[in-house]
């Protein structure tokens, strides 16, 4: 299985901060990246799939990027409902698999 | 609007088998696109999936579960089911239904339901 390293495992940021998350693969898996945002109690949402593409509805503050090994997701100016958990995930091969979660908090 | 909607006990004994069912609405379950998922939560931690199906009846179990797993689907219920059999304490979570396909996003998912194992 391919394994999928999150960082920082957690960040405390204030609202308008720009926030960065890292995700690293165990091998290349090309653009197959997604990133889920989770506040608690509810499903994960899909924010950003194949690395740097928007799913429909998801604010432009939300960005992604990298390919090969190295990815991020970054928001601009964080937002009050934006504090929430994030996974990464890899789709390049089966199973799937999930970063451990990057918990974003109120500084 | 696509919506997945998980059912089925929130309490199995040890060693017997976890059995859970969701039922797809306001989208096509045949669609040759489609692939539903179970993807499972443990309380306070990470995302683990379970595996998918397809509509004609192609299964992807995750290989750390397969021995235990079945994902059955009915689609003129439109639903599709998880079983998981001797199941221990390590297989409580929120166990969540989903349009997952075994390479590529999970778009859609249900609410989640939670899964105690305890006797």
């Amino acid at each position: 299985d391919i394994q999928m390293t999150q960082s920082p495992s957690s960040l405390s940021a204030s609202v308008g901060d720009r926030v960065t998350i890292t995700c690293r693969a165990s091998q290349s898996i090309i653009s197959y990246l997604n990133w889920y945002q989770q506040k608690p109690g509810k499903a994960p949402k899909l924010l950003i799939y194949a690395a740097s593409s928007l799913e429909s509805g998801v604010p432009s503050r939300f960005n992604g990027g990298g390919s090969g090994t190295d990815f991020t997701l970054n928001i601009s100016s964080l937002q009050p409902e934006d504090f929430a958990t994030y996974y990464c995930q890899q789709s390049y091969s089966s199973p799937p698999t999930f970063g451990g979660g990057t918990k974003v908090e109120i500084k | 609007q696509l919506q997945l909607q998980e059912s089925g006990p929130g309490l199995v004994k040890p060693s017997e088998t976890l059995s859970l069912t969701c039922t797809v609405s306001g989208g096509a379950i045949s669609s040759n696109n489609n692939y539903w998922g179970w993807i499972r939560q443990p309380p306070g931690k990470g995302l683990e999936w379970i595996g998918s199906i397809h509509y004609s009846g192609d299964t992807y179990y995750n290989p750390s579960l397969k021995s235990r797993v079945t994902i059955s689907i009915d689609t003129s219920k439109t639903q599709f089911s998880l079983k998981l059999s001797s199941v221990t304490a390590a297989d409580t979570a929120v166990y969540y239904c989903a349009r997952a396909p075994p390479v590529g996003a999970t778009d859609s998912w249900g609410q989640g339901t939670l899964v105690t194992v305890s006797s």
